[in-house]
């Protein structure tokens, strides 16, 4: 069974600083995806990164990165000098791999950051 | 570039009655469209992936034939939710996804509020 887990309910960062939100999986699939998605206050979902199981590097997408270490299962995002404007709920999700039953995406609960000026 | 809008923002039907949420990719082609569903301060769920002139795909325990989508173009996409009962009440959010090249990338809707009484 595919399982998310983001361990940290609320995140304090100062501006400028960096910040990692945590994110773990489980899967037996060997291809899948992760992903990392940011919810602002006012609701409308945005996609910040996407890491494919097989991907050498890992990804990175402006002031975001994806710290994939596979063989720990953990898909951690790092925002790099934090804005006020990245105060968000930040949501790590996995896309398993074509097996019985099919594509499954699940989400992780989520992480709400909090920047301080 | 890159806009999504959700018809309608918000809607409240009487149960039992039937409701068609419109998804437009306003500014490009979306080979590919999703809808999530999310409960109030919770995650997402995705319901289901839709391609463009073929059935949708659904998630494990999203019943097809009371959560009707149609992709009919590359820019539209539409979600119905027949026989509406208080427990579809929440937070339905679509996104589409481009073509070749983009990867991964999607892009959200601003979501649309289904109450039902």
């Amino acid at each position: 069974a595919q399982k998310i887990t983001q361990t940290q309910p609320g995140m304090f960062v100062q501006e400028k600083e960096a910040v990692t939100l945590d994110c773990t999986y489980d899967t037996s699939d060997p291809s899948y995806g992760l992903f990392w998605y940011k919810q602002p206050s006012s609701g409308e979902m945005i996609f910040l990164i996407y890491q494919g199981s097989y991907d050498q590097q890992n990804a990175t997408e402006g002031r975001y990165s994806l710290n994939f270490q596979k063989a720990r299962k953990s898909a951690n995002l790092v925002i790099s000098a934090s804005q006020l404007g990245d105060s968000a709920m930040y949501f790590c999700a996995m896309r398993g791999g074509l097996s019985a039953g099919g594509f499954k995406t699940i989400f992780g609960a989520g992480t709400r950051l909090f920047v301080k000026a | 570039g890159a806009v999504v809008s959700q018809h309608p923002s918000r809607v409240i039907c009487k149960s039992g009655t039937s409701v068609k949420i419109e998804c437009r990719s306003l500014d490009f082609q979306a080979t590919t469209m999703f809808w999530y569903r999310q409960f109030p301060k919770q995650s997402l769920m995705l319901m289901a992936t839709s391609n463009e002139g073929s059935k949708a795909t659904y998630e494990q325990g999203v019943e097809k034939d009371k959560f009707l989508i149609n992709h009919a173009s590359l820019t539209l996409s539409t979600l119905t939710v027949t026989s509406a009962h208080p427990e579809d009440s929440s937070f339905y959010i679509c996104s589409a996804r481009p073509g070749q090249g983009a990867g991964e990338t999607q892009y959200f809707g601003p979501g649309t509020r289904l109450l039902v009484l």
